[in-house]
């Protein structure tokens, strides 16, 4: 099976920067996902990670450690537009690759 | 070039009653996934599907809920004698493939099913 597990919430300040943090348990692994959500809103992709290291993409980076099963979301120069939830999620790697979602991380950003 | 649509946009049912939802996928994307979210909670996935094909139905409850993908129209995800705790937004997803890779989901606005 497949679990994830990220913090419930996150709270910071305009202009910080913040880490949402993610572990994972799968049987077979193809790569870790990040998702945006605001509220009432869709997900919307951010980031892929399939190998080890760090993705930049703007003000957002993602990091993976194979090794260590744990991947993590930066952001930096938070913006107020930037509270939302934040998923990770694994594509399973068994007969479906359906794609799981961790329960989640709530960002608020305070002026 | 359109995204995932889904419709209605919010639904109310009284219990017992049956709820059908929507979900047309990108153009070009042949498979779709449906997942259901509680306030403030995770997405959990429900059903995965290619068109004429169930590929993954292990997060569905085996009764009252189904879903389908047919060769020509939208996927619909139906809710047979709705009760309270069916009571969720319910998001579908699409990709132009399902196997590996970065594979990006693009999702809908989800539909926001009411129980009364």
């Amino acid at each position: 099976g497949q679990s994830l597990e990220q913090p419930s919430e996150v709270t910071a300040v305009e202009g910080a920067i913040v880490q949402i943090n993610c572990t994972y348990q799968t049987s077979g692994f193809y790569g870790l996902s990040w998702y945006q959500q605001h509220d009432g809103g869709a997900p919307t992709f951010l980031s892929y990670n399939a190998l080890d290291g760090l993705e930049e993409t703007g003000r957002f980076s993602s990091f993976l450690s194979r090794s260590d099963s744990y991947g993590y979301l930066l952001l930096q120069e938070l913006q107020m537009k930037d509270s939302a939830s934040y998923f990770c999620a694994v594509r399973a790697v068994d007969s479906s690759y359906k794609l799981i979602f961790g329960s989640g991380t709530r960002l608020l950003v305070r002026p | 070039n359109a995204g995932v649509m889904q419709n209605p946009r919010h639904l109310v049912r009284r219990r017992g009653q049956e709820a059908r939802l929507r979900c047309s996928p990108m153009k070009g994307h042949s498979h779709v996934y449906w997942y259901r979210q509680l306030p403030e909670e995770g997405l959990k996935f429900m059903v995965y599907l290619q068109k004429e094909n169930i590929i993954d139905e292990s997060g569905m409850p085996k009764e009252r809920f189904s879903a389908e993908f047919p060769k020509e129209g939208p996927s619909i995800l139906r809710i047979q004698q709705v009760v309270r705790g069916d009571s969720a937004a319910y998001f579908c997803a699409s990709s132009p493939q399902g196997s590996g890779g970065n594979t990006e989901a693009f999702f809908g606005q989800g539909t926001r099913l009411t129980v009364v």
